[in-house]
């Protein structure tokens, strides 16, 4: 089955850029979406189609692509940016059907 | 207020069935389609199935085919998430996510209801 492939833990001192990867062989044909999700708390789109973000997102908040890898970055990473990310896109593998899959998850700390 | 209310928390034994709801409240219900996400206690995220409100028609992850049923009452603004033959490994976190566009090879769950969690125990 497809998977999306992230790092399990990212950390980073607060102030500096935290990057996220996320991995998949079929990332370049479709979109990639983030969501942070804090603990207890229901998840929340971050990011969509590839590197835009939701109104009342900050900007630090920002995502790219390049080839089969999407790439979550954080600028001037603040403690309450903590949480564990996930990305996701279409799983386009299959000729008849297509699913969505998430990333494994990536816990954000910052020390 | 644009919101998600999901149903209360459930517990059921091995073999039973189970119904979350999602009431969608603030926007025009049949003008997004809603999908289902679940998450196993300390685990990640897991995509179940979508369902489109206007129609009903519905779109399932292989691994549910045959166990969930997704559907939507447009009358009450409401969409339904049916699990059979719950298993242990059934125990999570169900949520109900609103899809926020139409665009092909985008899938952005842009509204979350506040998950409803489900245990399976003998």
């Amino acid at each position: 089955s497809y998977e999306l492939t992230q790092p399990p833990s990212v950390s980073v001192s607060p102030g500096q850029t935290a990057s996220i990867t996320c991995s998949g062989d079929k990332l370049g044909d479709t979109y990639a979406s983030w969501y942070q999700q804090k603990p207890g708390q229901a998840p929340v789109l971050v990011i969509y189609q590839d590197r835009q973000r939701p109104s009342g997102i900050s900007e630090r908040f920002s995502g790219s692509t390049s080839g089969n890898t999407a790439t979550l970055t954080i600028s001037g990473t603040q403690p309450l940016d903590e949480g564990d990310y996930f990305c996701q896109a279409w799983d386009t593998t299959s000729e008849v059907r297509t699913e969505v899959v998430f990333g494994g998850g990536t816990k954000l700390t910052v020390l | 207020q644009v919101q998600l209310v999901q149903s209360g928390a459930e517990a059921k034994k091995p073999g039973a069935s189970v119904t979350v709801s999602c009431k969608a409240t603030g926007y025009v219900f049949r003008s997004y389609g809603i999908s289902w996400v679940r998450q196993a206690p300390g685990q990640g995220l897991e995509w179940m199935g979508w369902t489109k409100s206007y129609s009903g028609n519905a779109n399932y992850a292989q691994r549910f085919q045959g166990r969930v049923t997704m559907t939507t009452d447009t009358s009450k603004n409401t969409a339904f998430m049916e699990l059979t033959s719950l298993r242990s490994d059934d125990t999570a976190v169900y949520y109900c996510a609103r899809i926020g566009d139409d665009v092909w090879g985008s899938h952005r769950l842009d509204l979350w209801g506040q998950g409803t969690p489900v245990t399976v125990s003998a």
